[in-house]
């Protein structure tokens, strides 16, 4: 079955140190995105990808990085510098050879930071 | 600045009646528009879409009204089940490929 991995589904870390979520997908998607959920603000955009080894700041990017060496594999850091790391996060691939394609979403991982 | 806002945080409804979910947006250049549903603890599920050539988009139980002069869309669950209870986004973009914006969510809930 084609899908968007995410990996691990619950992790914890201690502040200052930085931390590597894992999405893979294997539906052939150009396109790749990382969103972050918490309660009450819905889903912002991080970064996002639209051909490997290229990738675009979102609209909250400050304090994670992101790589793009492969097309299936989009892998987020967070890092120390990311003031308020606690949350839900989603990554997501959509076809770009068509317009009206919708995002296919991960299960999340959420990240806890103390 | 919010451009797809959902301005009720919550519904609640009786199981068979009609689910409405309400959406506005602020930037004209959008033109495809999608709903989202979502459980806890699990990524959203696509649910059904529209572009801005359309006014009307029916799949099932479900079907998605857009209003461009009035810059709002809304869904439609007829009849609700309690299956339906989750997290609805309204998500929008502008002709391109360029990233989907969210708004903060509609939580249903159905009450059997």
């Amino acid at each position: 079955d084609g899908g968007i991995t995410q990996s691990p589904k619950y992790l914890f870390r201690k502040e200052g140190q930085n931390v590597t979520l894992s999405c893979e997908q294997n539906l052939n998607h150009d396109a790749m995105y990382w969103y972050r959920q918490d309660p009450g603000q819905g889903l912002r955009l991080i970064y996002y990808s639209q051909i490997v080894n290229d990738f675009q700041k979102g609209d909250i990017a400050e304090g994670y990085s992101v790589s793009r060496e492969k097309k299936e594999s989009f892998p987020l850091t967070v890092t120390s510098a990311q003031k308020n790391p606690t949350a839900f996060y989603l990554c997501a691939s959509s076809t770009s050879s068509s317009y009206n394609s919708p995002l296919h979403f991960g299960n999340g991982t959420r990240l806890t930071v103390t | 600045d919010q451009q797809v806002k959902q301005n009720s945080p919550s519904l609640s409804v009786q199981e068979g009646r009609i689910s409405i979910l309400n959406c506005d947006y602020t930037n004209s250049m959008f033109d495809y528009f999608l709903w989202y549903k979502k459980y806890p603890a699990e990524g959203p599920t696509f649910l059904i879409s529209i572009s801005s050539i359309k006014d009307k988009n029916e799949d099932g139980r479900f079907t998605v009204f857009l209003n461009k002069s009035a810059k709002h869309l809304s869904l439609h669950i007829v009849p609700s089940q309690p299956g339906d209870s989750a997290v609805y986004f309204c998500a929008a973009r502008p002709s391109g490929n360029t990233p989907l914006v969210f708004g903060k969510g509609t939580r249903l809930s159905v009450i059997a």
